[in-house]
């Protein structure tokens, strides 16, 4: 099964920019590998920010964005608030093989 | 706007089984890759099962292989979990997630003697 790394912890000043990473064990991450970013606040289900590397739900908010970076996914936050502080996890599908990344917590300090 | 709702769950002692249910409301439920998730008590996201739009492909986490099956009802917007033969290491909150960006509430999985 292939691991999926995130950076472990990051922080971010209010109003400033953030972007946060996911690779993958197998090699250079792709759309092909339809890259998904979540948010989990405490006590909370998760919620879907973005699907297949860029696209945005109705919901998701217009200081997220996600692209491909250097051979990993990314996901970035332009413009952070304080409500934006929370553990964000990446998903990978590798023919059949799903996996989650580790985990970012995200704080805004 | 669309919703999942989830059922099912509970203590269970290890060898014993379950079955979570996960109705889904607001959204074309059949157009959409289901997956049911798992989260071990403060731990991180795990990927447990999914199925496609009209259950012809249907994808394990290796451990829960032969263990747990996934299927659906498109009639009844429903997707299921059926877990048997149940480890201590199963014990988690179960979230079932829609590729149409939806979440269920999670139900716990307590799997003790």
């Amino acid at each position: 099964q292939a691991v999926v790394t995130q950076e472990p912890s990051l922080t971010v000043s209010p109003g400033g920019t953030v972007t946060l990473t996911c690779g993958s064990s197998t090699g250079a991450v792709t759309s092909g590998l339809y890259p998904y970013w979540f948010q989990q606040k405490p006590g909370q289900a998760p919620r879907t920010l973005i699907y297949d590397t860029s696209n945005k739900h109705s919901w998701t908010p217009a200081r997220f964005s996600g692209s491909l970076l250097g051979g990993k996914a990314a996901l970035t936050l332009s413009g952070a608030q304080p409500e934006d502080e929370a553990v964000y996890y990446c998903l990978l599908s590798h023919s059949g093989d799903v996996v989650f990344g580790g985990g970012t917590k995200l704080t805004v300090l | 706007e669309g919703q999942l709702v989830q059922s099912g769950g509970g203590l269970v002692q290890p060898g014993g089984s379950l079955r979570l249910s996960c109705a889904a409301s607001g959204f074309t439920f059949s157009s959409y890759w289901m997956n049911w998730v798992r989260q071990a008590p403060g731990k991180g996201l795990e990927w447990v099962a999914n199925i496609k739009r009209d259950g012809s492909e249907i994808y394990y986490l290796d451990s829960v292989r032969g263990r747990f099956t996934i299927s659906r009802d498109n009639a009844k917007n429903s997707l299921y979990l059926q877990m048997n033969s149940l480890r201590a290491e199963d014990t988690a909150m179960y979230f079932c997630v829609s590729t149409a960006g939806y979440w269920g509430q999670g139900t716990l999985v307590t799997v003790s003697s």
